[in-house]
């Protein structure tokens, strides 16, 4: 999970209320992503950016929104919390090659 | 619909014997695939990765296999050890005309036993 940080680590949230989950990389890479695992699912894409200044919906964007602050910072934003997005989220930013991902340690988010 | 898929959710193997993980694949646009291993409260670490142009790739105790006519393949580790006993996740790739996005399989728990 080197040059891949993410925070908070884990958080819990009331229905309704919200949040800013912070990614940072420091691989200088252009493209990070957003990922939400959940049990039986897999990681599913919530939503990606390829360069500074563009970003794009993955497989399940509904309930977020995100911001490309710069090269290195990729957030992900809950407007309104719901119980259907506890989960455990990811970031990721690529590897040695463009193919592979490196992926951060995660936040762990509880809705009630 | 599933693009990836793990139909087994959890495998047991002995120390020393051979793991085979399987992973079957649907959309015919991928062009890359990638092995990821998971420990709890932790974010997926890289395994090993194969390109469709190619049938096996081989890193040290891991070796993937590619068979693209059946869209399967496969991850083996020989000899297994303990310390693999982890979740692993298959994932496929479009490549940069997809955005170099990732669409995983949900994982199968590997349980390597003394």
């Amino acid at each position: 999970n080197a040059g891949v940080t993410q925070t908070p680590k884990f958080q819990v949230l009331k229905t309704g209320q919200s949040m800013t989950l912070q990614c940072a990389q420091d691989m200088n890479h252009n493209s990070m992503y957003w990922y939400r695992q959940d049990p039986g699912m897999g990681l599913r894409l919530i939503y990606y950016s390829a360069s500074e200044g563009t970003t794009d919906k993955g497989e399940v964007p509904n309930g977020y929104n995100v911001s490309r602050l710069n090269k290195r910072e990729f957030s992900l934003r809950l407007e309104s919390a719901a119980p259907s997005q506890t989960s455990v989220y990811f970031c990721a930013s690529p590897g040695q090659s463009s193919y592979e991902q490196y992926f951060g340690p995660g936040t762990r988010l509880t809705v009630t | 619909d599933q693009q990836v898929k793990q139909n087994s959710p959890s495998l047991s193997v002995q120390e020393g014997r051979i793991s085979i993980l399987n992973c079957d694949y649907t959309n015919s646009m991928f062009d890359y695939f990638l092995w990821y291993k998971k420990y709890p409260a932790e974010g997926p670490t890289f395994l090993i990765s194969i390109s469709s142009i190619k049938d096996k790739n081989e890193d040290g105790r891991f070796t993937v296999f590619l068979n693209k006519s059946a869209k399967h393949l496969s991850l083996h580790i020989v000899p297994s050890q303990p310390g693999d006993s982890a979740v692993y996740f298959c994932a496929a790739s479009e490549g940069t005309g997809g955005g170099n996005k990732l669409t995983f399989g949900t994982g199968t728990q590997l349980k390597v036993e003394l």
